[in-house]
């Protein structure tokens, strides 16, 4: 079965500093989807990324940046700058294709890691 | 566009009264999910509709729980009767299409005393 490991419950970091969270993945698909979602204190889950399996190029946006490795079965995610509006819990989430029987059985979310930025 | 949209967005309730949650999809989207939120369980999935139609309810947690989707822009999940272990945070979300993103609601906050 799928599953999503997030190893840090929680992070703090100064303002301005570069803070990677990380997230490593089981499936037994070739074929699936990695998604990285924010739950800022407000509660809503918003979400930030979708990268499929056969795509390993990094991406980036603004201050946000992924490393997909699938040797690894990671996608973490890195912030650069960090802004105290940054502060949330980051969830990871896998979505199988294959062994889901070609359906969604919807995501398997990672248990979250807490972001704290100090001002 | 509006997003996902839930209600209510707070619920308190007494132990052994129905509670009914709502939702309404993105117009054009043709998967919802029902998602429940906790401290020791994290996010799990409950039930999901494809078309208005069930496709997987085996993380609805017992027969007390039961969801409906009787059309495209509305869906419900009811607790009856409703006990304390079931306050969570309850989401509703919705997709395009199955490998695409979720988009989820605000989540209604359940207490149940």
């Amino acid at each position: 079965a799928q599953k999503v490991t997030q190893a840090q419950t929680e992070i703090s970091v100064v303002e301005k500093e570069d803070v990677t969270l990380d997230c490593v993945y089981e499936t037994r698909d070739t074929t699936y989807y990695l998604f990285w979602y924010k739950q800022p204190p407000s509660g809503e889950l918003v979400f930030l990324i979708r990268r499929n399996s056969f795509d390993e190029q990094n991406e980036i946006s603004g201050r946000y940046s992924w490393n997909f490795q699938k040797s690894t079965s990671s996608f973490n995610f890195t912030i650069t700058a960090s802004q105290v509006v940054d502060s949330a819990v980051y969830f990871c989430a896998l979505s199988e294709m294959i062994y889901s029987g070609g359906g969604a059985d919807g995501l398997t979310f990672g248990k979250g890691t807490h972001l704290i930025i100090q001002p | 566009d509006a997003g996902v949209i839930q209600s209510p967005r707070h619920e308190v309730t007494e132990m052994g009264q129905e509670v009914t949650l709502r939702c309404k999809p993105i117009s054009g989207h043709d998967y919802l999910f029902w998602y429940r939120q906790t401290m020791m369980r994290g996010l799990e999935l409950l039930i999901y509709f494809n078309n208005n139609v069930p496709i997987d309810d085996s993380g609805m947690p017992e027969d007390r729980f039961s969801a409906k989707m009787p059309n495209a822009s509305f869906s419900t999940l009811k607790i009856q009767p409703s006990e304390p272990r079931d306050s969570a945070v309850y989401f509703c979300a919705s997709s395009r299409g199955k490998s695409t993103e979720a988009f989820f609601g605000q989540g209604t906050r359940l207490t149940v005393v």
